[in-house]
């Protein structure tokens, strides 16, 4: 099956500070989400980007297909910016199943 | 984006009981829902595809008729953890794609058995 690895697995910022999020995927796909788990477990979609940039305030992502990674980038992150963030890929667009990474914990402080 | 819900978000029961979950897709018709779990500090276990009308794909190692599932309509799919012990005490979570294919999921379910 399909390998999603992501990186860093824990990153502490200053509240202010800008981050990269990696996700690097071991086969060709057609889907890649990334989501944010907030405290309570909610999953909260931030992008659905199988391929190009796309951005939403101040956060943006970009999705090199055939290099087989993605990129999630935060600006200016906020305390509210924390929890756990998910890269998930899929080999087909519509009813595939996703294989998830590990994750990445965000954690900014005051 | 389309919205999924999932009750009851919080469960406690007795160890040999069963409980049902349910996840429904309300603004959009789902004819796969995916039913996974999530232990403490970990990624997300995909457990199972539901399918509308046919039976569900379960992923190896996942015990079928210990966690059965129902997709009896386009908009509503059911998790049956049957006699439920403490080592089936997780965080269950479902969720359905749209018609463009992007992934929505629900609130989850915390489930302890005691």
């Amino acid at each position: 099956g399909i390998q999603v690895e992501q990186s860093p697995p824990d990153l502490i910022l200053q509240e202010g500070a800008n981050s990269t999020l990696r996700c690097n995927f071991s086969d060709s796909v057609n889907n890649l989400q990334w989501f944010h788990q907030n405290p309570w477990g909610q999953l909260i979609n931030l992008f659905y980007i199988p391929s190009g940039t796309k951005q939403n305030g101040r956060l943006s992502a970009t999705t090199v297909a055939t290099e087989r990674y993605s990129l999630l980038y935060i600006s200016s992150s906020q305390t509210t910016d924390s929890g756990v963030y998910f890269c998930a890929v899929a080999l087909n667009t519509n009813a595939g199943k996703s294989t998830f990474g590990d994750g990445t914990t965000l954690t900014v402080k005051p | 984006g389309a919205v999924v819900s999932q009750h009851p978000s919080r469960v406690i029961c007795k160890s040999g009981t069963s409980v049902k979950i349910e996840c429904r897709s309300l603004d959009f018709q789902a004819t796969t829902m995916f039913w996974y779990r999530q232990f403490p500090k970990q990624s997300l276990m995909l457990m199972a595809t539901s399918n509308e009308g046919s039976k569900a794909t379960y992923e190896q190692g996942v015990e079928k008729d210990k966690f059965l599932i129902n997709h009896a309509s386009l908009t509503l799919s059911t998790l049956t953890v049957t006699s439920a012990h403490p080592e089936d005490s997780s965080f269950y979570i479902c969720s359905a794609r749209d018609l463009a294919g992007e992934q929505f999921f629900g609130p989850g379910t915390r489930l302890t058995v005691l």
